[in-house]
């Protein structure tokens, strides 16, 4: 039962051009989500997050949005550069008591080329 | 600051052997956590221990056992390995289980069962 997922494997983009990152999630207890960039022989290192009472959370050229109604969020990198080609992960918590308390569950993850 | 370090980075073991994983924080964090990643299946929790002294199951535990020596170390031990469990695993760590905050990640531990 995979409560997280990236249905993209894989993304290619231009340099320059917006990248757009997709994840969807099948449990409502979920109340916060993140996103996470890894480059290969490395672990994964924290991007950006979203609490469930926002929509939208901008850091710099990372922007993540949230549809709650939809159960879906993405990650939009504008303008994308080529050292952003990584693996990104979507990860999703809850606070809201039992089994998923504190634990992140992680999406496939998404392989991002971007072309200079 | 290291931050999350894991030892060894790399290992191969052959079906039935067994060895164990160590992981250290030097973050005063509470919650640690032991993730494999497996191509197309993400990260998977293995085991998790929200503080000292406590341990629960995470998504797939079967095969592993962990201990956490004290706040700052979490180990995870292979007692009878098995090819399936070739795989890269994170040990993680986090202030408080309860928090938004994200996890730290250490480096990896590449294990392969042949």
């Amino acid at each position: 039962d995979q409560q997280v997922k990236q249905n993209s494997p894989s993304l290619s983009v231009q340099e320059g051009r917006i990248s757009i990152l997709n994840c969807d999630y099948t449990n409502s207890m979920f109340d916060y989500f993140l996103w996470y960039k890894k480059y290969p022989a490395e672990g994964p290192t924290f991007l950006i997050s979203i609490s469930s009472i926002k929509d939208k959370n901008e850091d710099g050229r990372f922007t993540v949005f949230l549809n709650k109604s939809a159960k879906h969020l993405s990650l939009h990198i504008v303008p994308s550069q080529p050292g952003d080609s990584a693996v990104y992960f979507c990860a999703a918590g809850s606070n809201a008591g039992g089994t998923s308390y504190g634990k992140l569950t992680f999406g496939q993850g998404t392989i991002l080329t971007v072309h200079p | 600051n290291a931050g999350v370090t894991q030892t060894p980075k790399f290992q191969v073991l052959k079906t039935g052997q067994s060895m164990t994983l160590q992981c250290a924080q030097d973050m005063n964090h509470n919650s640690m956590y032991w993730y494999r990643q497996d191509p197309g299946m993400g990260l998977r929790l293995i085991y998790y221990s929200a503080s000292e002294g406590t341990t629960d199951k995470g998504e797939v535990p079967n095969g592993y056992n962990v201990s956490r020596l004290n706040k700052r170390e979490f180990s995870l031990r292979l007692e009878s390995a098995a090819p399936s469990q070739t795989s890269v695993y994170f040990c993680a760590s986090r202030s408080e289980p309860g928090s938004t905050g994200e996890l730290f990640f250490g480096e990896g531990s590449r294990l392969t069962v042949l």
